[in-house]
């Protein structure tokens, strides 16, 4: 069965930098897109970034850009968010989702926390 | 970008009655290649989001089909019938015709 399990959230400072991993399991994880989403506490879900299934484009949302990194590596079925130069605002569940045919976002992790305080 | 814009924001609910949901988004969603992205998921508490819905009214594999959708270019609604415990959590629009996607807000669903 598909599982999208996330990793890496901790408690970071602002201006430090955190990564994030998403290990994928139980399908073709080099045929799909992946989404990176947040949702901060208390708040509703925030589109953060996309990586096509073979890493040819990457996407992001105008307030990480400049800041956030998506990667994969489809040898080890892992899709990565560097996050540099972290804010306060950034503070949020980070979770990783399929893009599947139809543009529907099918699988999702069960999520990370990121929490950037002083 | 665009617009996603849900009605109401909580919808109190007697178990087994039904519950409506709106979506309305700030230009059409239908896209060049004549399909609608428009999708609906469902967030229970504590647990990460779950498609439902995709392309307006399909059903995701295992969705009860006391879900449904229905809705065309900027106008959309999801359906819970015969409400039960276990839907409780918030319901999202979410639109993935124009780039970057976009959520609703978001539309908390309780039982009264």
């Amino acid at each position: 069965q598909v599982q999208l399990v996330e990793s890496g959230g901790g408690v970071v400072q602002p201006g430090r930098s955190l990564r994030l991993s998403c290990a994928a399991s139980g399908f073709t994880f080099s045929s799909h897109g992946m989404h990176w989403v947040r949702q901060a506490p208390g708040k509703g879900l925030e589109w953060v970034a996309v990586i096509w299934y073979d890493g040819s484009n990457k996407y992001y949302a105008h307030s990480v850009e400049g800041r956030f990194t998506i990667s994969r590596d489809n040898s080890k079925n892992i899709l990565y968010l560097q996050m540099n130069s972290l804010r306060a605002e950034d503070t949020a569940v980070y979770y990783c989702a399929r893009w599947a045919d139809n543009r529907k976002w099918d699988y999702w992790g069960q999520g990370t926390r990121v929490t950037v305080s002083s | 970008d665009v617009v996603m814009t849900q009605t109401p924001l909580s919808s109190p609910v007697t178990l087994g009655q039904s519950a409506s949901i709106s979506c309305r988004s700030s230009q059409s969603l239908v896209h060049s290649d004549g399909n609608t992205y428009l999708s609906w998921l469902q967030q229970r508490p504590g647990q990460p989001p779950r498609l439902l819905i995709y392309k307006i009214s399909d059903r995701f594999s295992g969705v009860p089909d006391r879900f449904s959708g229905s809705g065309a270019g900027t106008d959309f609604t999801l359906e819970i019938s015969r409400v039960e415990a276990e839907d409780v959590g918030v319901y999202y629009c979410m639109q993935a015709t124009h780039f970057p996607q976009s959520f609703g807000q978001g539309t908390k669903v309780e039982i009264k």
